[in-house]
């Protein structure tokens, strides 16, 4: 079965604090994982994609298929930052599972 | 470059009515999604176009929901009749091609309540 889990609804940090986001998936075969993020009020957008291996706004995720996880770090969380966070799989088709999304507070 | 449009943005009727929502993609994205996103949970796939081909409706409620795209272009997903349980934001998506590491673009969704 493909399946993406956020294990938490919620998370709340303090400003500068690391935050990590956590993210599993179950898939047979090479998967292609992605963050999305939801700002309040805007359009569920792309955050950052595992093949990239990019750094976008501080952010990072590596792929981890021992322990089919895909977390997404910072080190140092801004007021900014907050927001819903989905972690999604894609199959060959193109097709997006997402997780049920977690929504990161940072308080000041 | 323009984004993903969708209309109309918000949406109350009674149950057993029907409802049609309306979608124009990115300009040359010939692979088009629609999601419905109940609250609390991620976006789920109901239907995947390839220009006016349908990919994927595994996951489509047949018997009330059908969803077109016969140019290729702008599509529709229409609920007839429509049940409580398909309160949600339904959200329409684009992308150049699909699978591969082509990104979907979403739109900014329509929230329908059904009362």
């Amino acid at each position: 079965a493909q399946r993406v889990t956020q294990p938490e609804k919620l998370l709340s940090v303090f400003k500068g604090a690391p935050v990590e986001l956590k993210c599993n998936y179950s898939y047979s075969g090479s998967p292609e994982l992605f963050w999305y993020v939801q700002y309040s009020r805007q359009r569920l957008q792309l955050l950052l994609r595992h093949i990239s291996r990019e750094s976008i706004k501080g952010f990072t995720a590596d792929l981890n298929k021992g322990e089919t996880s895909f977390h997404l770090k910072k080190p140092f969380a801004q007021e900014e930052d907050s927001a819903m966070y989905y972690c999604a799989l894609q199959n060959q088709g193109g097709k997006l599972i997402f997780g049920q999304g977690t929504e990161l507070s940072v308080k000041p | 470059e323009a984004g993903v449009a969708q209309s109309p943005r918000y949406k109350i009727i009674e149950k057993r009515q029907s409802v049609a929502f309306w979608c124009n993609p990115i300009s040359g994205h010939a692979t088009l999604y629609w999601y419905q996103q109940i609250l609390g949970q991620g976006p789920k796939l109901l239907i995947q176009f390839q220009n006016n081909g349908v990919v994927d409706d595994s996951q489509l409620p047949k018997d009330r929901f059908s969803a077109e795209r016969l140019k290729g272009v702008d599509s529709t997903l229409k609920i007839q009749p429509a049940k409580l349980e398909d309160s949600a934001v339904y959200l329409c998506a684009s992308s150049l091609r699909p699978g591969g590491y082509n990104e979907q673009f979403f739109g900014p969704g329509t929230r329908l309540t059904v009362l």
